[in-house]
């Protein structure tokens, strides 16, 4: 049982490109999310999904997109990559909507020059 | 928007004291969790409240979920080496966007 699964764990980007984080789970998860952890701030919420085919913007969802095309997927794609973007960046899920009891992954450090 | 007010930031204590840390929130939430990170790694949770005036336990840590619903506070009893890291908050207002406090980076001298 893999859990999470985040990748890349490390990413260089030069300021105005794009990429995409991609993370899936394997534990039947409904509920998915991304946040972003920089130094002081906690971890902000950036999107999440309560179900395949349902997003929403969490506190910070500038100069991100996502999509939830299955159960197990949840991708988060940086349009053009600015240096405000530099963070660690983790993907969540949990069983139900709602608990807050969050699975997380690793984490994928990124940074933009 | 929402926000948590996480305190202490940091602490540095002996091997085998007892730690207190607390979050405050201006509004109620119905939902009040506490996670750990270690270094390198994400968050994992250590102990979840559902109901005001909760109080929980999990091993030498114990929680509460204030009366008001506006504060929760986490205790480490007896701590060791291994409780170094980062605890973080969480609460959920009443929607479904989980928020975190900033953290307490917790050191412990053997």
């Amino acid at each position: 049982n893999a859990g999470v699964t985040q990748t890349p764990k490390f990413q260089v980007l030069k300021t105005g490109q794009s990429m995409t984080l991609q993370c899936a789970q394997d534990m039947n998860h409904e509920y998915m999310s991304w946040y972003r952890q920089d130094p002081g701030m906690g971890l902000r919420l950036i999107h999440y999904s309560v179900g395949a085919g349902i997003t929403d913007q969490g506190e910070v969802p500038n100069g991100y997109n996502v999509s939830r095309s299955t159960t197990e997927d949840f991708p988060l794609r940086l349009l053009s990559a600015a240096p405000s973007q530099t963070s660690v960046y983790f993907c969540a899920s949990s069983f139900r909507t709602g608990t807050g009891e969050l699975f997380f992954g690793e984490g994928s450090r990124l940074t933009v020059l | 928007g929402q926000q948590l007010n996480q305190s202490p930031q940091s602490m540095f204590i002996q091997e085998g004291e007892d730690v207190s840390m607390n979050c405050t929130s201006s509004s109620i939430f119905n939902t009040w969790l506490w996670y750990k990170q270690d270094p390198g790694e994400g968050p994992v949770l250590l102990i979840a409240l559902y109901k005001a005036g909760e109080l929980t336990s999990n091993g030498r840590l114990t929680a509460q979920f204030g009366i008001t619903r506006k504060d929760s506070f986490l205790n480490i009893s007896a701590s060791i080496p291994s409780d170094v890291g980062i605890y973080f908050c969480a609460g959920h207002p009443r929607d479904n966007k989980l928020i975190f406090g900033a953290g307490t980076r917790l050191a412990v001298h053997p």
